[in-house]
């Protein structure tokens, strides 16, 4: 069975640039939720996609969005990159919106804006 | 302030040690639950608490709701335990708050 797969693995951006990172959920999973772990810093959320529709939402500038499609993979973009926006970026998926049924992390995709 | 707090931030234990990893959370919350992140970013998910007690092999997860407080116990500690242990409050199903993590290294 296939985990939470994230792609890329490793990115290197340049300030200014923009960024596409792809999550692909466990089979069966509906809801899609974003992360960011700046070095030395527990995760700090992001979003929540749920059936396609946008759950929840962090502290995070407009800069951020993201979307869930049909197959409910989903992508987080980042505009405008600055360098604070180098992390690692974490997805988890749930079966459920609620996650009383448990959910799983990817491995992430580390990013780096230079 | 941060609404999860974690202590220690660091742990060295000798092979063999029992360990404890503390978290207090300040918000109110649907689960608790403990991570476990290895260099290189990965995430595993431990334990998911509403209440009570949860053992798994050599871990204990415990959480006291009205004190708003959970331990993560690791007994016999082995040095293949060595990783950041995250404790993340659930408001809202996946909406977590994140403690920063207790870097733990088992020396053997």
């Amino acid at each position: 069975d296939a985990g939470v797969t994230q792609s890329p693995t490793h990115l290197i951006k340049t300030r200014g640039q923009h960024v596409t990172l792809r999550c692909s959920p466990i089979s069966g999973h509906k809801s899609v939720s974003w992360y960011q772990q700046v070095l030395g810093q527990g995760p700090q959320f992001i979003f929540q996609y749920y059936e396609k529709e946008e759950r929840g939402r962090g502290n995070f500038p407009d800069r951020f969005s993201a979307r869930q499609f049909p197959n409910y993979s989903s992508e987080l973009n980042v505009n405008a990159l600055l360098l604070g926006d180098s992390a690692l970026y974490l997805c988890a998926s749930s079966p459920d919106a609620g996650g009383a049924y448990g959910y799983t992390f990817g491995s992430g995709t580390r990013l780096t804006v230079v | 302030k941060n609404e999860v707090e974690q202590s220690p931030q660091n742990l060295t234990a000798q092979e063999g040690e029992f360990i404890t990893i503390n978290c207090s959370y300040s918000v109110g919350i649907s689960a608790l639950h403990w991570l476990q992140q290895h260099p290189g970013g990965g995430i595993v998910s431990l334990f998911m608490l509403s209440s009570g007690k949860k053992k798994h092999g050599r871990l204990i997860a415990t959480i006291n709701i009205q004190e708003k407080h959970s331990s993560l116990h690791i007994t016999a500690s082995h040095p293949r335990d060595s990783a950041v242990y995250i404790c993340a409050a659930a408001k809202t199903g996946n909406q977590f708050y994140f403690g920063t993590g207790t870097s733990l290294t088992v020396i053997p």
